[in-house]
């Protein structure tokens, strides 16, 4: 039973356009949602979290949009830049964030020059 | 956030042996957790690391295969034991500082079992 679902394995957007990559959830408990960036042979970077009480959260180029009734949020990066290729992976979690956190199964972003 | 160390950051074991992995943070965390990646998958939590106590496993995931000690706030280890080919994964170490909500993630071991 996956909780936590990245349909997209993949997305394409050229440089200074918009990314857009997209998590559902299933589990109605979760109430602080994450996403975070992972290159390869490194530990995944904490990049950006929302609680259920918002539906919106901006950090600079990073907008993270939640939609508690279709249990779906968004992750929004404008401009889109090279450096953000990388797997961007949504994680949500129960109790604000204190608990343990479940993963999607991660897309990967490719932004060409 | 907090700063993680995460030893060693890669290995190539044997089968049949056993690998400690070791993780250390800056600052008290109030929650350690350790996480494993196979090839072309998603993080899967492996156990939460009570400090104190023994770890709390998830489905799938027993302390004999994965031996897990917190002898402190800020430190945590994870035996992969009796090691076979399907082993091989990144195994990563995860804490949630106090006062923080989220958690943050070492760099990771990349671990092959030949």
């Amino acid at each position: 039973d996956q909780q936590v679902k990245q349909n997209s394995p993949s997305l394409s957007v050229q440089e200074g356009r918009i990314s857009i990559l997209n998590c559902d959830y299933t589990n109605s408990m979760f109430d602080y949602f994450l996403w975070y960036k992972k290159y390869p042979a490194e530990g995944p970077t904490f990049l950006i979290s929302i609680s259920s009480i918002k539906d919106k959260n901006e950090d600079g180029r990073f907008t993270v949009f939640l939609n508690k009734s279709a249990k779906h949020l968004s992750l929004h990066i404008v401009p889109s830049q090279p450096g953000d290729s990388a797997v961007y992976f949504c994680a949500a979690s129960a109790r604000g964030g204190s608990e343990k956190l479940v993963f999607g199964k991660g897309t990967k972003l490719t932004v060409n020059p | 956030s907090a700063v993680i160390s995460q030893k060693p950051s890669r290995d190539i074991c044997q089968r049949g042996t056993s690998l400690t992995i070791q993780c250390q943070v800056d600052s008290q965390v109030t929650m350690m957790f350790w996480y494993r990646q196979q090839p072309g998958q998603s993080l899967t939590l492996i156990a939460t690391a009570n400090q104190g106590s023994e770890a709390t496993y998830e489905s799938g995931f027993v302390i004999d295969k994965f031996p897990i000690s917190r002898p402190n706030l800020t430190f945590s280890t994870l035996t992969v034991s009796n090691m076979s080919p399907e082993d091989s994964s990144i195994y990563l170490c995860s804490v949630v500082p106090v006062r923080s909500s989220g958690a943050f993630f070492g760099q990771g071991t990349r671990l092959t079992v030949v």
